[in-house]
């Protein structure tokens, strides 16, 4: 069982499109952390939120964390193909000190 | 360089065999990870390296796979007997503690093949 469920698994959209990609846990998390993966990369650290009911925009990209610090959403406007990639959510619990990853979601933004 | 390094890059090896795949974390660095990725899939957590204590092994999928880090630097992941189902992507990172949003900082990956 995942400590961080990712929804969707993958998600397919029109550049120009909007997406949400959503990340949920019954654990409580001190802060939660989005990176992307490109193919042949490691994962690179998008945006960390710390307060629930945080929310952080970086360009087109905007996140939030849930108020009771359990989930979390990733929103992009207006997709580019450049967007295209594996993101992930990862954290750390509470009650835990090591970084846990979600399964990911895979997007693909079509031309 | 300043980024985390991983060597090699690729590993081919033939099932039965014993391979070690190397980290080199990030200088000053306490924290250190090793992930499994298979393709197409997110991170499976194997290890975990803080400081001087000792480290979490919760993550290790059975006795074949060991770690070490020496120095509180560099660290090798050793899978011994190695079998198909160990073929995947070992990615390490470093971070500087675990502390509150600490940055994870990642390698490029070891592609681990067993024919």
């Amino acid at each position: 069982t995942q400590l961080l469920e990712q929804s969707p698994q993958f998600l397919s959209i029109q550049e120009g499109e909007n997406l949400t990609v959503y990340c949920n846990s019954s654990s409580v998390f001190s802060s939660l952390q989005w990176y992307r993966q490109e193919p042949g990369e490691g994962p690179v650290l998008l945006v960390t939120v710390v307060t629930g009911g945080e929310v952080k925009k970086l360009k087109r990209l905007t996140f939030q964390f849930g108020d009771a610090r359990k989930d979390s959403s990733l929103h992009i406007t207006a997709a580019q193909p450049g967007d295209t990639g594996l993101y992930l959510c990862a954290g750390i619990p509470s009650n835990d000190y090591k970084l846990s990853f979600g399964a990911g979601t895979t997007v693909t933004v079509r031309a | 360089g300043a980024g985390v390094s991983q060597s090699p890059s690729n590993k081919v090896t033939e099932k039965g065999k014993d391979v070690e795949l190397r980290c080199d974390p990030i200088s000053g660095h306490t924290a250190l990870y090793w992930y499994r990725q298979s393709l197409g899939q997110g991170l499976e957590f194997l290890i975990y390296f803080q400081g001087n204590s000792a480290p979490d092994k919760s993550g290790l999928p059975s006795d074949r796979f060991s770690a070490e880090r020496t120095g509180g630097s560099v660290s090798t992941l050793t899978i011994q007997r190695t079998q198909q189902e160990d073929s995947a992507v070992y990615l390490c990172a470093s971070s500087l503690g675990a502390g509150l949003g600490t940055e994870a900082f990642f390698g490029q990956g070891t592609r681990l093949t067993v024919v």
